[in-house]
């Protein structure tokens, strides 16, 4: 019954390869993130998704492409993946009440490794 | 823009001693505040929050934090540190932005070392 769970763990693949991350959130939340944890440990947001609909883009390059099928799914696509690429991504769900959010729930991170 | 401030990026104590992590934060409206944890090869796991209650939160594995506006602090401590405490420790702020959303900013982490 993980909250939030994202496929694969790990994903190691050449440069100029297409892949995609998949999550998906039971908790309900109407929020969803995609985080990159870059090799100093920053975490950076790239896109959020609020019920299917993105509302944050960050400067992410367009070879980066989020896809939300339905508030529960949030998954990630990289086209044409360079070695700068590697990193550990997260997806995150939250829920922002008129009482202040709940926090924010992380999956367990995907290491992509670009070689 | 908010922004975080982790002081430490790197703290050691020993097992049995008190932890302090220093966090500073800028806001511009009225900011929700966490503390995560991530151990090695981990996902990230929450440890407390504060969202406008009580100043002084409690989270778990015996954590707490207080929020001091005047300071514009949010330091987590733990009066005895376990073994099994040894991790990364993020400091994360959350708040409107101008543009009318929600953003999330984190801290760049404390490496947190615990001797036996």
């Amino acid at each position: 019954d993980t909250a939030v769970s994202q496929t694969p763990k790990y994903l190691v693949t050449q440069m100029g390869n297409d892949k995609s991350i998949k999550c998906e959130q039971n908790l309900g939340h109407d929020t969803m993130y995609w985080y990159k944890q870059d090799s100093k440990k920053f975490l950076k947001i790239m896109f959020s998704y609020n019920n299917k609909e993105l509302i944050i883009n960050e400067t992410v390059p367009n070879r980066f492409s989020p896809k939300s099928p339905d508030k529960a799914h949030l998954n990630l696509h990289i086209n044409s993946l360079e070695l700068g690429d590697s990193a550990v991504y997260f997806c995150a769900s939250s829920q922002i009440r008129t009482t202040g959010e709940d926090g924010y729930t992380f999956g367990s991170g995907t290491r992509l490794t670009v070689v | 823009a908010q922004s975080v401030t982790q002081l430490d990026s790197h703290v050691s104590v020993s097992e049995g001693t008190p932890v302090l992590l220093r966090c500073n934060y800028s806001s511009s409206y009225s900011p929700s505040l966490f503390w995560y944890v991530q151990h090695p090869n981990k996902g990230l796991q929450l440890l407390l929050k504060y969202t406008s209650a009580a100043t002084l939160v409690k989270g778990i594995n015996g954590f707490e934090a207080e929020f001091k506006k005047s300071e514009t602090s949010f330091h987590l401590t733990k009066p005895s540190a376990h073994m099994s405490d040894a991790a990364e420790y993020f400091c994360v702020v959350s708040d409107w932005e101008d543009t009318g959303r929600r953003a999330l900013t984190f801290g760049s982490g404390t490496r947190l070392q615990v001797q036996p």
